[in-house]
């Protein structure tokens, strides 16, 4: 069974332009998290969805958006880049139900760095 | 508001000895726990996953435990190997089910 994808895998952007990042998830999986990484702040929660619904949301300004599309793919979004931006973004998927969400498993990730 | 520590920071032993890394949090309505290991890097590998109902999992030369009433898990690693160098994450599922709190992490070095 195929993990969990993420596209691109590296990613370099200049301040004030907007990103997308890609995720499918393993087959099967209908939640869907994103979780920024940095060095200083090491790895923060972004939101989940499950079913198209977003059922959370981190603490993260609205530049950071997302959706869920019928597949269970995912795409997160994120506007007027700036230098703090630059991280690993990871997305995580889980065999999850309507009361939560089971064994997380992680893609690789995609590194964004903002010039 | 849920927070995460791991203990320590940074490990180095040799090769062949036994290890515990440690891990806390502060609020202990959690779904579950999962340890992870993470390359330099790389994603997230699941290494396990502890539900709050239960006390202890293991696979392979790993055992977790999970004491929920005083917030507390520990990872333990028998007669570590070079190949389990690395940064291990302790990361707890909230009570809804929707969101990991992550630790900052152990980073694990073992030489041979």
């Amino acid at each position: 069974k195929a993990g969990v994808t993420q596209t691109p895998r590296y990613l370099i952007k200049t301040r004030g332009q907007q990103v997308t990042l890609s995720c499918s998830p393993i087959s099967g999986h209908r939640s869907v998290s994103w979780y920024q990484q940095t060095p200083g702040q090491g790895l923060q929660f972004l939101f989940e969805y499950f079913s198209e619904t977003q059922r959370n949301k981190g603490n993260f300004p609205g530049r950071f958006s997302g959706r869920q599309f019928s597949n269970s793919r995912s795409e997160m979004n994120v506007s007027t880049l700036e230098l703090g931006d630059s991280a690993l973004y990871l997305c995580a998927s889980s065999l999850a139900g309507r009361q939560g969400a089971g064994e997380q498993y992680f893609g690789p990730g995609t590194r964004l760095t903002v010039t | 508001k849920q927070e995460v520590t791991q203990i320590p920071a940074a490990l180095s032993v040799p090769e062949g000895e036994n290890l515990v890394l440690n891990c806390s949090f502060t609020d202990s309505a959690i779904y579950n726990l999962q340890w992870f290991r993470q390359d330099p890097g790389k994603g997230l590998t699941s290494l396990l996953l502890i539900q709050s109902s239960q006390r202890e999992q293991t696979s392979g030369r790993l055992n977790a435990s999970l004491d929920k009433s005083s917030g507390r898990s520990t990872l333990y690693i028998a007669a570590s190997q070079p190949g389990d160098s690395a940064t291990y994450l302790c990361a707890v599922l909230n009570q809804a089910g929707t969101a990991l709190i992550f630790g900052k992490g152990t980073t694990l070095s073992v030489s041979s």
